[in-house]
């Protein structure tokens, strides 16, 4: 357990529906990372927080996706009208300023099934 | 970030060393060699990552040859717990605001 936690676990819903996700990440870390993986396949990036301030999105991000940090403590990622395709695992990072960007906790992730 | 090569799966015997090599032959001189770890349904953990020196910790050991072009995670003593997703990232530490990129990786298997 890192200390970085994301509700639901799974999740099914059916294609066209929203679904919000949340991660709580570890208390002192200002910066939080939203991911994305399917089978077989490595994360990928989507957006980065940098406390309350969204500063990157990656290009994987559609106007279907939105990501919010209020308050710079958790982080909610929405996606709407679903697609087949957006079924994957996504997963939430977090890591502290002082140490390396590149060093992230990583939460259990949101398995999403759109059926 | 530099591009990574790793072979795609791997199998050790439970109590050996396993070695994990990654091929980054295009590293830059300021980018660093970092190594993650991903256990079946969980999410990826970080392991090590290093510049040039050969580093250790509690998890493991990373040794980057002379010319930098290839890194190799070694794990002393593996046990089952072990067996995972590994995955060589090569990137400038602190540069840009972007997240990690994620190949592949080696699926390494522990055999009791």
């Amino acid at each position: 357990d890192t200390g970085v936690s994301q509700d639901p676990r799974h999740k099914i819903t059916k294609r066209g529906q929203n679904v919000t996700f949340r991660c709580d990440p570890i208390s002192e870390h200002n910066r939080l990372y939203w991911y994305r993986q399917t089978l077989g396949q490595g994360p990928e990036f989507l957006t980065y927080f940098q406390n309350e301030a969204q500063l990157e999105k990656s290009r994987l991000l559609s106007d279907r996706f939105s990501a919010e940090r209020p308050k710079g403590s958790f982080s909610t990622l929405e996606i709407q009208r679903t697609e087949q395709g957006d079924s994957a695992m996504y997963l939430c990072a977090s890591s502290p300023l002082g140490r390396s960007r590149e060093t992230q906790y990583f939460g259990p992730g949101t398995r999403l099934l759109v059926l | 970030d530099a591009k990574t090569t790793q072979p795609p799966s791997m199998d050790c015997a439970e109590g050996r060393a396993a070695n994990l090599p990654c091929n980054h032959s295009t590293i830059s001189g300021n980018e660093y060699v970092y190594w993650y770890r991903q256990i079946h349904s969980q999410g990826p953990q970080y392991i090590i990552h290093g510049l040039k020196n050969n580093e250790t910790n509690e998890m493991a050991s990373l040794i980057i040859t002379e010319d930098r072009k290839s890194s190799t995670l070694i794990l002393p003593h593996a046990t089952l717990r072990d067996t995972a997703v590994y995955y060589c990232i090569v990137r400038v530490e602190g540069g840009g605001a972007d997240g990690l990129t994620f190949g592949k990786g080696t699926h390494l298997i522990i055999q009791p």
